[in-house]
């Protein structure tokens, strides 16, 4: 069965500073794709970023990037230049093949002034 | 008009309660999506529609019963539901069915006394 699993259920940063929230992956197909959304207090699922586990250049999305590292399992979200509105919940979540997504219990980013 | 919309966005019902949530999408999708979120679980599948034929029930209770009659709507009606049913109900539409990029609505939050 596939998982995802992010390990931090909360983070701070430092306003305009850099911040990485983690996530590790595991199955044993060759063809995936992993991608992130954030959840305001508002509720809504936001799409941030998609990587295929194909692509050969980690994805970039403005201020998002993602830290794809194949071999160890990792599709870690990178956030640059963090601002207040980027305080939210963040869902790092897998397509295998054709199978439904799977979503991890996510991250609380909390961005401070 | 935003992507996808939900209605209501908040709902108190009693547990012999029948009521309806809507979900609309104006994205000119074919797949939509019922999915559940409870506090500090992963997000959970409920439904799958494409073209709207139901394509997956991921084990759902019988008192949670899906309906779509074209591919911008899908309604999730409730009956005699209980108190741990309360959670936040998002939907979700795609292009297809498992396309990587799934984009939400603002959910609604039930509360089931």
């Amino acid at each position: 069965a596939q998982k995802i699993t992010q390990t931090q259920p909360g983070m701070f940063v430092q306003e305009k500073e850099a911040v990485t929230l983690d996530c590790t992956y595991d199955t044993s197909d060759q063809s995936y794709g992993l991608f992130w959304y954030k959840q305001p207090s508002s509720g809504e699922m936001i799409f941030l970023i998609y990587q295929g586990s194909y692509d050969e250049q980690n994805a970039t999305e403005g201020r998002y990037s993602l830290n794809f590292q194949k071999a160890r399992k990792s599709a870690n979200l990178v956030i640059s230049a963090s601002q207040l509105g980027d305080s939210a919940m963040y869902f790092c979540a897998m397509r295998r093949g054709y199978q439904k997504v799977t979503f991890g219990i996510g991250t609380k980013l909390q961005v401070i002034p | 008009e935003t992507g996808v919309t939900q209605t209501p966005r908040h709902l108190v019902m009693g547990m012999t309660n029948k009521k309806s949530l809507k979900c609309e999408q104006h994205l000119g999708h074919n797949a939509m999506y019922w999915y559940k979120q409870s506090a500090k679980k992963p997000l959970e599948l409920m439904f799958v529609y494409n073209f709207k034929e139901q394509t997956e029930n991921n084990s759902v209770p019988s008192r949670f019963s899906p309906e779509c009659p074209n591919s911008s709507h899908l309604f999730l009606h409730l009956h005699t539901l209980q108190p741990e049913d309360s959670a936040l109900y998002l939907c979700a539409s795609s292009p297809d069915p498992y396309q990587e990029t799934q984009y939400f609505g603002p959910g609604t939050r039930l509360l089931v006394l």
